[in-house]
């Protein structure tokens, strides 16, 4: 079954950038999706097809997706952004949806 | 308003049967295919599977196949996750959530406000 690896956390100062990893074999040639998760609420997408933002995301969320890891990058991270990030991709030899495990993201 | 609104919190026995709900609104409802997604305790997201409401066909985790069933009214724009006999390790929050389409590659662009499910004794 096919695996994606995230960092359990991250931490950053408010106004510095986050990066935040997700790692599998051959990512870069399977688009990458990233959720945000806020303590006690629904997921959100924040990215889609690696580098898109759906509609109401703030510009200071980007994606890339090289080689064997995908990148969520958030610019000038605002306390209200920390949260859990999930990563995730459509497994094509497998036929199945895959998660990362998750980040923490800690904005202190 | 486009959105998923999925049924109250429940609490249960093990070997009850259960089933809840997803309801959409705002949104053609047959032609987007409705995913649902576990996350146990302090837990990340696992993919249970996904259902496409203008035909019924269901695609299962290997995790979840046989454990769960996927059904829905596309009358009442409902999709259902069902059990038939739960055990204490069912106890997680559900999401339901309308997985989008490119290719052969799909996101989960709205989700659910998600179903609490307990099982105790």
């Amino acid at each position: 079954s096919y695996e994606l690896t995230q960092p359990p956390s991250v931490s950053v100062s408010p106004g510095q950038t986050a990066n935040i990893t997700c790692s599998g074999d051959k990512l870069g040639n399977i688009y990458t999706s990233w959720y945000q998760q806020e303590s006690g609420q629904s997921p959100v997408l924040v990215i889609y097809q690696d580098d898109k933002r759906p509609s109401g995301i703030p510009e200071r969320f980007s994606g890339s997706n090289s080689g064997n890891t995908a990148t969520l990058t958030i610019s000038g991270t605002q306390t209200m952004d920390e949260a859990d990030y999930f990563c995730q991709v459509w497994a094509r030899n497998t036929g199945g949806v895959v998660f990362g495990g998750g980040t923490k993201l800690t904005v202190l | 308003e486009v959105q998923l609104v999925q049924s109250g919190a429940v609490v249960k026995k093990p070997g009850d049967s259960l089933k809840i709900s997803c309801k959409g609104s705002g949104y053609t409802f047959p032609f987007s295919w409705i995913g649902w997604v576990r996350q146990m305790p302090g837990k990340g997201l696992e993919w249970m599977g996904f259902i496409y409401p203008g035909d019924s066909d269901s695609r299962y985790s290997p995790s979840f196949e046989g454990q769960v069933t996927f059904s829905v009214d596309k009358s009442i724009s409902t999709a259902y996750l069902q059990w038939s006999s739960l055990k204490a390790s069912d106890t997680a929050m559900y999401y339901c959530a309308r997985r989008l389409v490119y290719g052969d590659y799909g996101w989960f662009d709205l989700w659910g406000q998600g179903t609490l499910v307990t099982v105790s004794s």
